[in-house]
């Protein structure tokens, strides 16, 4: 089942620029994660917030959880073209639960 | 070695056609997951095995018969498909484990054409 909304579901921007994508769920979770897929291809994990984490940085990658509101958000800076790719936020709901609840996607394009 | 391969990169089958899509995995890995992906579209959960037992089948029709013949090797036979269900089919792994390895590791996934 998918409960995650991202927003905005598509986003161009210049290369150098940053890229903002935001996301929300629906049930509590154990941590929320966030993973790139290159047009056609398999997902790659880029990084996971607890649910008792607020922000989590990694290279230009910066992660905000606010589990109040039940949204996070994924920041890229200084932005590539290579960055271009489609963005999922997933959430787990349990530290024992299988499965990944996958949000509807940011695609990003950046533009050289 | 990080990797989660898929073979074949590209199928296509007619409706009558049986194959089968390949996962394979040597991180130790004793969850493996198959998800169906239509475009522009999240990935969708089809199965979970957990120590190569059936752990979730997310309703998928019985034309779609998974196979875990070992902890590293996780199989998805085919037979009787319907055009709709041309799709990315994506395989993924992940330890079973607390202490915050919680990362999930994809294959490339298998383009399926069902004509």
């Amino acid at each position: 089942s998918q409960q995650g909304e991202e927003d905005p579901q598509a986003l161009s921007i210049q290369e150098g620029e940053n890229a903002t994508m935001n996301c929300s769920y629906k049930t509590s979770i154990n941590n929320l994660q966030w993973y790139r897929q290159n047009s056609g291809r398999g997902l790659v994990h880029l990084i996971l917030i607890r649910s008792n984490e607020r922000e989590k940085h990694s290279g230009r990658l910066r992660v905000t959880l606010d589990t109040s509101k039940k949204s996070s958000s994924l920041l890229i800076t200084a932005s590539r073209a290579a960055d271009t790719a489609s963005y999922f936020c997933a959430s787990r709901s349990g530290a024992g639960s299988y499965q990944l609840t996958f949000g509807k996607g940011t695609k990003l394009s950046v533009i050289p | 070695d990080t990797e989660v391969t898929q073979t074949p990169k590209h199928l296509v089958m007619g409706m009558t056609n049986k194959k089968s899509l390949k996962c394979e995995q040597h991180m130790g890995h004793r969850a493996m997951y198959w998800y169906k992906q239509k475009a522009k579209k999240p990935p969708e959960l089809m199965f979970v095995y957990s120590y190569e037992k059936l752990s979730i089948n997310e309703s998928v029709p019985s034309r779609f018969s998974p196979e875990c013949p070992n902890s590293s090797l996780l199989n998805l036979h085919l037979h009787a498909l319907q055009p709709e269900d041309s799709a990315l089919y994506l395989c993924a792994s992940r330890f079973i484990a607390g202490g915050g390895t919680d990362t999930q590791y994809f294959g490339p996934g298998t383009r399926l054409t069902v004509l």
